[in-house]
């Protein structure tokens, strides 16, 4: 079974801080992705990535900076968080063809107050 | 703007009824058409999906309706169960990009309640 882990689950964070989300897939998948879920909106990407190396912006990524050191791992960066940052963050990875989908860890939930 | 839209947003029905989900989308290039399954406090999980060269997707009480004239699809959940009380998302990929990169475009999502 494929398996995507994100950490941590829950973080509280103040504004202007750094916040850093990890993930980790063992599906050895090239492509990987963040996304946020806000009620109303369903869920948009931020960031995603071909592979070890790369990172390419999504569709709201403004606020956001994603780091792919490994093929395993893949990092939302949130330099200066903001409240509007608040919601709940899931990373997922993905092969095309094949079963064609993308698999997504449990979620992180973030609070920026 | 929302790229793909879902409707209603929520949706209550008696065990053993058929929910119908209903999904539409702009971007004409579309042509990957997964459907999502989510609990609460889980990530999502893929239920079924169709492609555009297709207008019906069955796969045991889950059924995908697909119009590409219309640009419309619809996910049936017949024999509803309570076990299917989740949020359903309709998702979109195609053209160029999303087809190297696999990027999906999300709907809001519908919430089923199946109530027995």
């Amino acid at each position: 079974e494929a398996a995507v882990t994100q950490s941590p689950r829950n973080k509280v964070a103040v504004t202007g801080g750094k916040v850093t989300l990890s993930c980790n897939q063992t599906n050895n998948h090239n492509n990987m992705y963040w996304y946020r879920q806000d009620t109303g909106h369903g869920l948009r990407l931020i960031h995603y990535s071909y592979g070890a190396g790369s990172t390419e912006k999504g569709d709201i990524p403004d606020g956001y900076k994603a780091s792919r050191p490994s093929q395993e791992n893949f990092s939302l960066i949130l330099e200066l968080a903001t409240p509007s940052q608040t919601s709940v963050y899931f990373c997922a990875s993905g092969e095309l063809g094949g079963r064609d989908t993308q698999y997504f860890g449990p979620g992180t939930r973030l609070l920026v107050l | 703007q929302q790229q793909v839209r879902q409707s209603p947003q929520s949706l209550t029905v008696w065990e053993g009824e058929t929910a119908i989900l209903n999904c539409s989308y702009e971007d004409s290039t579309f042509n990957y058409f997964p459907w999502y399954q989510q609990f609460p406090g889980e990530g999502p999980a893929l239920l079924i999906s169709i492609r555009s060269v297709s207008d019906k997707k069955e796969d045991g009480r889950f059924t995908i309706f697909f119009n590409k004239r219309e640009k419309k699809l619809s996910l049936h959940i017949t024999d509803s169960q309570p076990g299917d009380s989740a949020t359903y998302f309709c998702a979109a990929r195609g053209g160029w990009a999303g087809g190297l990169s696999g990027k999906l475009t999300f709907g809001e999502g519908t919430q089923v309640t199946v109530i027995s």
